[in-house]
């Protein structure tokens, strides 16, 4: 089952704040997050694992509720570089990662 | 350098045609994946293998075949079986299998059908 992401679409200015959320309807062991420039591969940004641990970014956190079996990722003080669609990608009791729709963040000047 | 190469990058193919496109990891990495993306969509599972000489059907993996003959290699067929094939295709790899290890991507290939 896909996990599910919203919003589907946002648009910011420079210097704005974001949140997407993800969520899933299975118990999940991890949610990695990456962000994907039209044509090219997806680049990891963050994973979050069952339990509290969190690697990743600086500028970028996440949440992970495992309880809610959903994450959030957190984007403050937008640059025009987070431009992209951004994935969640949920670790469940199949070894391999389950990916969301995507969520197209725009950043403006 | 470490990293994923996929070749090539754009292929034509004629409908009826078998095509396989290349995946290499000099990452060490145990397990291998194959995903594919159509426009404005996410990531769908086609194959993924966790060791040499094994590998597991994903999400959609009618009309693909793949081998794992190599640790470092996990090439993906996409056969004539395929009624839609055309898409973009992203051979990943990780440290082990992907429940809690990092996914890394290569740059894709992009599969139009003629």
């Amino acid at each position: 089952q896909q996990p599910v992401q919203s919003p589907q679409a946002v648009i910011l200015r420079e210097g704005e704040d974001a949140v997407i959320n993800c969520s899933s309807s299975k118990a999940l062991y991890s949610v990695h997050w990456y962000r994907q420039k039209h044509g090219e591969a997806p680049v990891f940004l963050m994973i979050l694992l069952k339990g509290g641990e969190q690697k990743g970014h600086e500028k970028i956190s996440a949440s992970f509720n495992e309880k809610k079996q959903q994450s959030s990722l957190y984007l403050t003080a937008s640059q025009l570089s987070y431009s992209g669609t951004y994935f969640c990608g949920t670790g469940t009791g199949r070894r391999a990662l389950t990916f969301g729709s995507g969520t197209r963040l725009q950043v403006q000047p | 350098d470490g990293g994923i190469t996929q070749s090539p990058k754009y292929l034509f193919r004629k409908e009826g045609q078998n095509v396989t496109l290349s995946c290499e990891q000099n990452l060490n990495h145990d397990a291998m994946y194959w995903y594919r993306q159509d426009p404005g969509q996410g990531l769908r599972l086609i194959y993924y293998s966790q060791i040499v000489n094994d590998f597991q059907k994903g999400d959609i993996a009618e009309g693909y075949s793949v081998s794992r003959e190599k640790k470092e290699s996990f090439p993906l067929t996409v056969t004539s079986a395929q009624k839609n094939p055309t898409a973009f295709y992203l051979c990943a790899s990780s440290r082990t299998s992907g429940r809690i290890d990092t996914q890394y991507f290569g740059p894709g290939t992009r599969l139009t059908v003629l």
